[in-house]
């Protein structure tokens, strides 16, 4: 089966401008996860989505990132504006109940913001 | 809140050496514990997960068990391999409707032929 898809691979940015990363999960996983991942650091979870709906975004520094997942699908996670702090790896992931727990990661999205 | 501890790296081992990477975490309520395993040039992928106290998680030789007195899920494998040398995340996942992993820093493993 093809497994979670990210893209951009990498990415650079200048502090103060706005990016964009987009993930398409496993055909039918329902529950689907952005985490940051700081070099040095295991992944911290962002924002968690059931469906289109958002099940936990405590994490989320709202007033510079966002998150939308209009149809279910697929997935945007935005941030604007970007600071130096942000520059980390961008990973997504998705499960359903059918794999017990078990989560799926894409590749992720290298940010640098110079 | 939740958090997990895991002995800091590189870690660096002879092919066939035992390997230990120690894990504890703190965390409320009776919660899962993993194993990931990320893979030069690779996406983070499960090794192993146990559900409940004393279950003992393993796969490709590798294995951890939830111990619950002392909170720990360490990673074990008797005979290590050049192939294993990757950065190992222990995590773990709180009771609860949100189900997102919290997770350790990583420990880079290192196996020399």
């Amino acid at each position: 089966e093809a497994g979670v898809a990210q893209s951009p691979r990498y990415k650079i940015i200048e502090k103060r401008q706005s990016v964009a990363f987009w993930c398409n999960p496993i055909s039918g996983h329902a529950t689907l996860y952005w985490y940051q991942q700081i070099l040095g650091q295991g992944p911290k979870l962002l924002i968690q989505f059931q469906n289109n709906g958002v099940v936990d975004d405590s994490q989320l520094p709202k007033d510079r990132f966002s998150a939308e997942r209009l149809k279910g699908v697929d997935s945007t996670l935005k941030i604007q504006p970007a600071k130096l702090e942000d520059s980390a790896v961008y990973l997504c992931a998705s499960s359903s109940p059918t794999v017990n727990e078990k989560l799926f990661f894409g590749s992720g999205t290298q940010l640098s913001v110079l | 809140g939740d958090s997990v501890t895991q002995m800091e790296g590189p870690v660096t081992l002879s092919e066939e050496a035992f390997l230990t990477i120690n894990c504890t975490y703190t965390a409320t309520g009776y919660p899962s514990l993993f194993w990931y395993v990320q893979y030069p040039g690779e996406g983070l992928q499960l090794l192993l997960k146990a559900t409940k106290a004393d279950d003992k998680g393993s796969n490709k030789g590798f294995e951890a068990t939830y111990r619950k007195e002392t909170t720990s899920f360490h990673l074990e494998k008797g005979s290590v391999q050049v192939s294993d040398s990757a950065v190992y995340f222990c995590a773990l996942k709180a009771g609860g409707g949100a189900d997102g992993l919290t997770f350790g820093k990583g420990t880079h493993l290192i196996i020399q032929p």
